[in-house]
């Protein structure tokens, strides 16, 4: 069964620390996976995507891995800021099917002064 | 460009009511997604268009749901009647092609049933 699965579910740091956020998935025969940030009341916004032969890409302070072997991926947030504050979903694209978008429940991240 | 632009942003209604959710897409995108948010289920694709033609409805719930695509760029989403189960944020997404390149993400319409 294609799952994605994120953990944590929730998370709070303190401004200017760093966090990792984890994405393991069984998403088979799989093409891409992205990160998707989604602010309070507004749609998700594409951090990062990554093929099959791709093992780290970055966005500016968000720095996605992906390891294929193990199926898992992780994004890390240096230096957080309160903007950081929202949710973090990672979704995995199959390669065959109308429907082979897989969607992680999200990361709730909460950045404190 | 507008991005891709979603109306109402919140609607509360009646159960039973007749509810319209409209999307406009990115200029020369040619493929839309209709998806729903929950807190318990994430986001659910609903159905999917490729050049106005619906290529995958399965994740429509039931009857109730239906989805149009009167042409390139607009679709709407029809809940009737709605019930209280229904509520959640609706989003739609448009892309070029399967969405190899990325999609755009409306911001939601929040619709409350009660």
């Amino acid at each position: 069964k294609n799952q994605v699965e994120q953990s944590p579910q929730s998370l709070i740091i303190l401004e200017g620390k760093n966090c990792t956020l984890q994405c393991n998935y069984t998403v088979s025969p799989f093409s891409n996976l992205r990160w998707y940030k989604q602010d309070t009341g507004r749609g998700p916004v594409s951090l990062t995507i990554m093929t099959f032969s791709e093992n780290t890409k970055s966005n500016g302070r968000y720095t996605a891995t992906l390891d294929a072997d193990t199926k898992q991926s992780s994004l890390h947030i240096t230096a957080s800021q309160l903007s950081d504050s929202a949710s973090y979903i990672c979704v995995v694209s199959a390669l065959t099917g109308a429907n082979n978008l897989f969607f992680g429940t999200g990361t709730r991240l909460t950045v404190i002064p | 460009d507008a991005g891709v632009i979603q109306s109402p942003r919140h609607e509360v209604t009646e159960m039973g009511q007749e509810v319209t959710l409209r999307c406009k897409l990115i200029s020369g995108h040619n493929s839309l997604f209709w998806y729903r948010q929950t807190m318990m289920r994430g986001l659910e694709l609903l159905i999917y268009f490729n050049n106005n033609v619906p290529i995958d409805d399965s994740g429509m719930p039931e009857d109730r749901f239906s989805a149009k695509m009167p042409n390139a760029s607009f679709s709407t989403l029809k809940i009737q009647p709605s019930e209280p189960r229904d509520s959640a944020v609706y989003f739609c997404a448009s892309s070029l092609e399967d969405g190899a390149y990325g999609y755009t993400f409306g911001s939601g319409t929040r619709l409350t049933v009660v």
